[in-house]
């Protein structure tokens, strides 16, 4: 079985701070691992994702994630975060034989002005 | 102009009624989803097709019906046995390729209110 854990609920960060967003998985075999992120109200956009090759993935509107093996994690990250930024974060894992993604309960990331 | 779409925005059931909700794709993907969205829940995964005439159930499929006559279509009926339907509901596709999974588009979304 997998499983993605997002260990926070909300994050609170001040804008033109770095922001880093939380998640660890478990998987059995290669993970293939996504950040969406969505607005009240609206579907969900897909951000980032990591399927192999370097740890560091650059995503969209300045998100990056790193990917880290040992300790089964795929924080998000922004180096200067933005009030528009402030929504609700996704962590998802797909593979392991598995073809349905599981995703995490999600965490709200809140950028004060 | 490619994506998701779905339709309507917004839903009133009343009790005892069936309702569908309309997921079209034009991306030309062969997976589509349905996830149910709950405040503080995340997503959880009613029903999912890989391909045309067929679909799965996902974890909360109960009091929920699909359909895939069409590679575009996945509606979705919410019928009277579901017994707590208000939520906000989202449709997905995929292109997946052989062993690698890719992300998903989401639709804008539905949200359902019993009346």
């Amino acid at each position: 079985a997998q499983s993605v854990a997002q260990p926070e609920d909300q994050v609170n960060v001040a804008e033109g701070n770095p922001l880093t967003v939380k998640c660890t998985y478990s998987v059995s075999g290669n993970p293939y691992l996504f950040w969406y992120v969505q607005y009240p109200n609206r579907g969900l956009q897909f951000l980032l994702k990591y399927i192999t090759g370097d740890n560091l993935v650059k995503g969209s509107y300045g998100f990056e994630a790193e990917f880290n093996k040992s300790q089964t994690s795929f924080h998000l990250k922004k180096p200067s975060a933005l009030v528009s930024d402030s929504a609700l974060y996704f962590c998802a894992v797909r593979g392991g034989g598995s073809y349905i993604p599981t995703f995490g309960r999600g965490t709200s990331l809140i950028v004060h002005p | 102009d490619g994506g998701i779409t779905q339709s309507p925005k917004y839903l009133f059931r009343k009790e005892g009624q069936n309702v569908t909700l309309s997921c079209e794709q034009n991306l030309n993907h062969d997976a589509m989803y349905w996830y149910r969205q709950d405040p503080g829940q995340g997503l959880r995964l009613i029903y999912y097709s890989q391909i045309v005439n067929d679909f799965q159930k996902g974890d909360i499929a109960e009091g929920y019906s699909v359909s895939r006559e069409k590679k575009e279509s996945f509606p979705l009926t919410v019928t009277s046995a579901q017994k707590n339907p208000t939520a906000f509901y989202l449709c997905a596709s995929s292109i997946d390729r052989e062993g690698v999974y890719n992300e998903q588009f989401f639709g804008p979304g539905t949200r359902l209110t019993v009346l």
